[in-house]
């Protein structure tokens, strides 16, 4: 079993959707975790990182970590088609450990 | 410009040779990584520093890779011999230490040929 599961997509949503996309993880050490968005052919962009178990909302995006189920989510509200990227989990223990990746498509 | 820069963009080699790919983190930044990426998968870590100390190195990183970085400021990744499963996107990242995002760069795509 990989430390960090992600289901690769593709997935595609209408504009103005809510997307909800998730990772599993193995390791109950992890206490840091983050979703970072990868367009085609560039380096990753932080979106947002938590701390622990709960929520932490930031414009569009909303970030859960339930640490009892070893469970993280990324929902983007009132999705948009600059929202199509690959969106990537991570976790943290003295370096990141990255998913797999999500390809999403928002669709006008 | 304050963000994390790669060079070269894009490297073509031929099996067999070496190369060398170069980061400049951001300059406050005391940790910087090295990761690796193919395509359909996610990063995956291949080495850090902390200043000029290189604190860890994945077992990914055979014999053949090396990374220095002198005086704890900009570093450079080399591949000797390269092979075609080298083809890969080498992705640079800094932090300002613990507990912050990493900063990534926008990557060295490396084409073996």
């Amino acid at each position: 079993q990989k430390e960090v599961e992600q289901d690769p997509g593709p997935l595609s949503v209408p504009e103005g959707a809510i997307v909800s996309l998730n990772c599993t993880y193995s390791n109950s050490a992890f206490q840091y975790f983050m979703w970072y968005r990868q367009y085609s052919r560039k380096g990753p962009e932080l979106l947002m990182y938590t701390y622990s178990s709960g929520n932490k909302e930031d414009g569009r995006f909303t970030a859960q970590v339930d640490k009892s189920s070893k469970y993280i989510s990324l929902f983007i509200r009132d999705s948009q088609p600059s929202d199509s990227a690959t969106y990537l989990c991570a976790m943290e223990d003295d370096k990141i450990i990255f998913g797999k990746g999500t390809r999403l498509h928002i669709l006008p | 410009d304050t963000g994390v820069s790669q060079n070269p963009r894009h490297k073509i080699t031929k099996r067999g040779q070496n190369v060398t790919f170069r980061c400049d983190p951001i300059s406050e930044h005391n940790r910087l990584y090295w990761y690796r990426q193919t395509l359909g998968q996610g990063p995956e870590f291949l080495t850090y520093f902390q200043n000029e100390a290189q604190l860890e190195k994945s077992r990914l990183l055979s014999d053949r890779f090396s990374a220095e970085r002198p005086k704890g400021s900009f570093s450079t990744l080399e591949i000797q011999r390269t092979e075609q499963g080298d083809s890969a996107m080498y992705l640079c990242a800094s932090r300002a230490g613990d507990h912050y995002g990493y900063t990534f760069g926008s990557g060295t795509r490396l084409t073996v040929v």
